[in-house]
């Protein structure tokens, strides 16, 4: 069964940088991308961006262009979003989930990563 | 990219259908039939309900159904459940490559 098991709690000061795994199994990893959604708490969905796990192909939701970077390491079938500059209100949830080659949904996701940025 | 525009909730009787609404632009609802809904019970990941407007994943209840006219998609559920009580969200896919959200729905089953 398709399974996206992501890395734990972290906790940042403002300014810093985080880097979340995504652990992903049960499936032919290349043939699909990876999305990453945050959700701030208590508020809505927000998709961050995209990576093709075929071709390393990324696009990037506007408002992180510069900020945000998603990765995939194919030998270990497993992908990465780092966040910089971090804020106080990048405090969120953050998901992995699997998206077709075309991004046009997310079907499979993974548990959730919280992500606390206090001083 | 703005949010999709969802009513902030909605609310019907266990049996009753309800329907949700996710109004977007001719650059993402209304350019393509790649809306997608998500249901989020407290505390999980959310989950795929429905896709490509109309298609259901397998496992997922044909209480659940998808539509779309011009720029607005809809969710119908019928025979209100106790466990349908949650929130859900409408994805669309964009002309600029991008997947946007709407700000979701919370269903209250009375």
């Amino acid at each position: 069964q398709v399974q996206l098991v992501q890395s734990g709690v972290d906790v940042k000061k403002p300014g810093a940088s985080v880097k979340v795994s995504c652990k992903a199994s049960g499936y032919s990893f290349t043939n699909y991308g990876i999305s990453w959604v945050r959700q701030a708490p208590g508020q809505g969905l927000e998709w961050m961006g995209w990576i093709s796990a075929n071709n390393g192909n990324t696009n990037y939701a506007q408002k992180f262009q510069g900020r945000v970077t998603i990765t995939t390491d194919t030998s270990t079938t497993t992908a990465y979003m780092e966040l910089r500059r971090l804020r106080s209100d990048d405090t969120a949830f953050y998901y992995c989930a699997r998206s077709p080659p075309v991004v046009n949904r997310v079907d499979y996701w993974g548990q959730g990563t919280l992500v606390t940025v206090s001083s | 990219q703005s949010a999709l525009t969802q009513p902030a909730s909605v609310s019907g009787s266990p049996g009753q259908s309800i329907t949700i609404s996710c109004t977007g632009t001719s650059s993402d609802v209304g350019a393509y039939n790649y809306v997608s809904w998500y249901q989020q019970h407290p505390g999980k990941a959310p989950k795929l309900m429905a896709y490509d407007v109309t298609e259901r994943p397998s496992g997922v209840s044909n209480r659940f159904s998808g539509s779309k006219s011009g720029s607005t998609a809809s969710l119908t559920i019928s025979g209100l459940q106790a466990g349908d009580e949650a929130t859900y969200y409408c994805s669309s896919y964009t002309t600029g490559s991008t997947l946007v959200f709407g700000g979701g729905t919370k269903l209250t089953v009375l």
